[in-house]
């Protein structure tokens, strides 16, 4: 079956730090591959996405590319900000004649800290 | 944008008891939601599919008669823990989809004592 793998947090960095937050996953096919966004008390928003190979996602700073060869979806971030401290959930859809499933990874919480 | 919202944050019952969480969508339909459960420290899990006017599927080895979902109208789906234990004890977490993809609800965090 389809799955995702996360790094595990916590991640704790320092305001203006370089971000990469590991994803690989496991799916036939080609699925399609998002970044979700957890902020406190909030639900999980869609932070990027990408649907096919070598596709880069890309938001409020944050990227990702689509790497079928390594089966990845690393996300990045040059600069992290105290805002940025959330929880963040990569995750991936696979077509599969009408039945469509977000499979997500664990979560990476991420604290900035000033 | 699309909204979803979810009621309550957080809930503690006794053992025994049923606990009903409800999830709306605020400013479009939503014939299909979704309800996910999440561990400590595990992924969200797809717990059902919920369709509206129409029996919710379920995951394997999701308890139908334990998680009671009901999605009577277009705006609204409930999910009912039935005779709640400590072992259900979870965050809980809707979605629904929207015309750009998935949207989600702030989640329930319960507590069976």
């Amino acid at each position: 079956g389809n799955s995702v793998t996360q790094m595990e947090g916590p991640v704790t960095l320092s305001e203006e730090a370089f971000l990469t937050i590991n994803c690989t996953y496991t799916a036939t096919g080609y699925p399609s591959l998002f970044w979700y966004v957890q902020y406190p008390g909030e639900g999980l928003q869609l932070l990027l996405k990408a649907t096919k190979a070598d596709d880069k996602g890309s938001n409020k700073g944050f990227e990702a590319t689509y790497r079928k060869e390594t089966t990845s979806f690393h996300l990045e971030k040059g600069s992290v900000q105290v805002s940025d401290s959330a929880v963040y959930f990569c995750a991936l859809i696979k077509l599969d004649f009408g039945n469509e499933k977000l499979t997500f990874g664990t979560g990476t919480r991420l604290t900035i800290i000033p | 944008g699309a909204v979803v919202s979810q009621h309550p944050s957080w809930v503690i019952c006794k053992s025994g008891t049923s606990v009903k969480i409800e999830c709306r969508s605020l400013d479009f339909q939503a014939t299909t939601m979704f309800w996910y459960r999440q561990f400590p420290k595990q992924s969200l899990m797809l717990m059902a599919t919920s369709n509206e006017g129409s029996k919710a599927t379920y995951e394997q080895g999701v308890e139908k008669d334990k998680f009671l979902i009901n999605h009577a109208s277009l705006t609204l789906s409930t999910l009912t823990v039935t005779s709640a234990h400590p072992e259900d004890s979870s965050f809980y977490i809707c979605s629904a989809t929207a015309y750009y993809g998935y949207t989600f609800g702030s989640g329930t965090r319960l507590t069976v004592v």
